[in-house]
């Protein structure tokens, strides 16, 4: 049972345009969510996280949108550049779970010159 | 600076042995997990250990699977008698263990089992 689903597995954007990367999950006990970002042969690194109590969060190029009532968030990277092709991970967690994290699928996403 | 290491990077194993791969996490970071991706997957939950805690094992795929932690630090996953579908990169991470702080990720291991 996936509990967080990314439903697009790449995404391909020009460069200089908006890229939007989605996530669904399905547990309504989940109240934190992160984005992770993963470069080939490297482990992820955290790109942004958004609090249940709060709908968007921005930190630069990087906006994440949540809408609770859909079970829906949104990665939102305007311009989008080269250097942000990789693979992009959504993950939830869940206070009364112990902060045990769990991880979508991901999302390649190419930035074209 | 000093981030999360794992060794080693590469393990090619014959199905049937035992291999273990071995987490070192950032100093001070109190919480430590292990996941897996197999090809073309996400990334799997397998463990997970916060400070004196008995760890969260709900991931484990089998009993095949174990990992321990020593001294609230270096941590080892061992998987005895692997298979060919146990092939796929582990990955450790490590946070300060606050609930709601971010996970350093290591490169990662990739297991082959043939």
């Amino acid at each position: 049972d996936q509990q967080v689903k990314q439903n697009s597995p790449s995404l391909s954007v020009q460069e200089g345009r908006i890229s939007i990367l989605n996530c669904d999950y399905t547990n309504s006990m989940f109240d934190y969510f992160l984005w992770y970002k993963k470069y080939p042969a490297e482990g992820p690194t955290f790109l942004i996280s958004i609090s249940s109590i709060k709908d968007k969060n921005e930190d630069g190029r990087f906006t994440v949108f949540l809408n609770k009532s859909a079970k829906h968030l949104s990665l939102h990277i305007v311009p989008s550049q080269p250097g942000d092709s990789a693979v992009y991970f959504c993950a939830a967690s869940a206070s009364t779970g112990g902060f045990k994290t769990i991880f979508g699928a991901g999302t390649r996403l190419f930035v074209k010159a | 600076g000093a981030g999360v290491s794992q060794s080693p990077s590469n393990k090619v194993t014959e199905k049937g042995k035992d291999v273990e791969l071995r987490c070192d996490p950032i100093s001070g970071h109190t919480a430590l997990y292990w996941y897996r991706q197999s090809l073309g997957q996400g990334l799997e939950f397998l463990i997970y250990f916060q400070g004196n805690s008995a760890p969260d094992k709900s991931g484990l795929p089998s009993d095949r699977f174990s990992a321990e932690r020593t001294g609230g630090s270096v941590s080892t996953l061992t998987i005895q008698r692997t298979q060919q579908e146990d092939s796929a990169v582990y990955l450790c991470a490590s946070s300060l263990g606050q609930g709601r702080d971010e996970q350093f990720f290591g490169p990662g291991t990739r297991l082959t089992v043939l």
